[in-house]
């Protein structure tokens, strides 16, 4: 039984691009969560989604992001046009619709330069 | 006030000590609660849960206190491996998970 897949796991990109990061959640596990981890710092919660809905982004930063988790296939965090600001480790994570305890992929780290 | 507040650490101890971690949450709706841990550059991995009742997995005991919304972790026989930072984890229904920026420790040989 695969865990919380993510790729890709380290992602450089130029100032003004775009990043997609994406994350598979676990079987049976219907609720994906993305969190940001910055340098020295907690974890901060970012999207709550499941299939095809937005469940809360009170902490998605109001422009340049987006996530969505489609019907078929995994659910996508987009950065557009990043900035050395959004340089992190990004972290998804899936449970099931008991929504107690996560299980984390092992995370995406993009930097800008 | 912050949702959960940890102290940051470093906690340096030698192998074989007995360690301490404390942590506080602000919201008195909460109802689930969680340690995790963090190895560097790694992603965090459930510890254990925390039940008001107290709990104990081999060397780690985990305590709740509702009254003083305060959580606890203690490490027992401290070895090399437990090195990594102690996430404290609380869970209010309805929302997601909100994380504690963590306690590093470093055990010492």
């Amino acid at each position: 039984n695969a865990g919380v897949m993510q790729n890709p796991r380290h992602l450089v990109r130029r100032r003004g691009q775009e990043a997609r990061l994406r994350c598979s959640p676990m079987k049976g596990h219907s609720h994906v969560y993305w969190y940001r981890q910055l340098p020295e710092e907690g974890l901060k919660f970012m999207v709550y989604l499941q299939k095809e809905n937005i469940i809360d982004e009170s902490g998605m930063p109001k422009e340049r992001f987006s996530a969505e988790f489609p019907k078929e296939g995994p659910s996508i965090l987009r950065i557009q046009q990043v900035v050395r600001g959004d340089s992190a480790a990004y972290f998804c994570a899936s449970s099931p619709p008991s929504n107690d305890g996560y299980t984390f992929g092992s995370g995406t780290r993009l930097t800008v330069v | 006030r912050k949702e959960v507040e940890q102290d940051p650490g470093p906690f340096n101890v030698p192998e074989g000590a007995t360690v301490a971690f404390n942590c506080t949450y602000s919201n008195s709706a909460s109802q689930s609660f969680f340690w995790y841990r963090q190895d560097c550059r790694k992603e965090p991995k459930l510890l254990m849960s925390v039940y008001s009742s107290g709990n104990e997995d081999g060397r780690f005991t985990a305590q709740l206190n509702r009254a003083s919304q305060y959580i606890s972790l203690l490490i027992r026989d401290s070895k090399l491996s437990d090195s990594a930072t102690y996430l404290c984890v609380v869970n209010t229904p309805h929302t997601p998970l909100v994380f504690g920026k963590g306690t590093r420790l470093s055990v010492i040989a």
